[in-house]
């Protein structure tokens, strides 16, 4: 069965650069979230978009801003990088509505992101 | 606000037996998602099982099944028949009808799996 695919699988930049990050949700997928984790840290929320509208809003830093696009695929924007910003950036995609359903969110294998 | 707690930093269980992973909850909302996932050391997020707050029989999914205490606000894993390759770490997790869908996990319980 298709996954949720995402690339690039490991990424390192240096501070102040800018990383684009891009998530491809399983087929008929209509809504996408992220996720960043930390070392040794859970996952915690970042966005997430419903029929390419920003459906969610949790603790995402100014300096990233994420867009779903028409095909569903959706791109993470991360500007002026810092050393924190070192973590494992997940993709998950479900079905149905936002706010109104608990579908299962299945996570993509995560972008690896290391800022020197 | 809706919070996750695991207690158990990490958890042994030797091959063959099975093993319980506690998670409390806390949120105020009456509805409610509760989720199971595996992260082996290569770093994937693998959905293992799904609670919801009106469901009234507990989850199962091969070897693995939720306990789900409501009166409690726990909803601990358990996996019969423990296999090496269920050495990992193990994130509970929820959603509410006032956080919507965004996951909020609990620290994670480390399960080593002893031959």
């Amino acid at each position: 069965a298709a996954g949720v695919i995402q690339s690039p699988r490991h990424l390192i930049k240096e501070k102040r650069e800018t990383a684009t990050l891009k998530c491809y949700p399983i087929p008929r997928h209509d809504t996408v979230y992220w996720y960043q984790q930390g070392p040794g840290q859970d996952p915690q929320f970042l966005i997430s978009f419903y029929e390419k509208m920003q459906s969610d809003k949790g603790s995402i830093p100014d300096r990233f801003s994420a867009q779903q696009f028409s095909d569903y695929h959706s791109e993470l924007n991360m500007s002026s990088l810092e050393l924190g910003d070192s973590a494992l950036y997940f993709c998950a995609s479900s079905t149905g509505v936002p706010l109104e359903s608990y579908n299962e969110q299945f996570f993509g294998p995560g972008t690896r992101l290391t800022v020197l | 606000a809706q919070k996750i707690t695991q207690t158990q930093p990490g958890m042994f269980v030797q091959e063959k037996e099975a093993v319980t992973l506690d998670c409390t909850y806390d949120t105020s909302d009456p509805s409610y998602g509760l989720f199971w996932y595996k992260q082996p050391s290569s770093g994937e997020m693998i959905f293992l099982i799904y609670q919801g707050s009106y469901d009234q029989q507990n989850a199962t999914e091969g070897r693995y099944s939720l306990n789900f205490q409501k009166a409690r606000k726990s909803a601990n894993l358990v996996i019969s028949a423990s296999q090496l390759g269920d050495s990992a770490m193990y994130f509970c997790a929820m959603c509410s009808e006032t956080s919507g869908s965004r996951l909020t996990f609990g620290e994670g319980t480390q399960l080593t799996v002893n031959p």
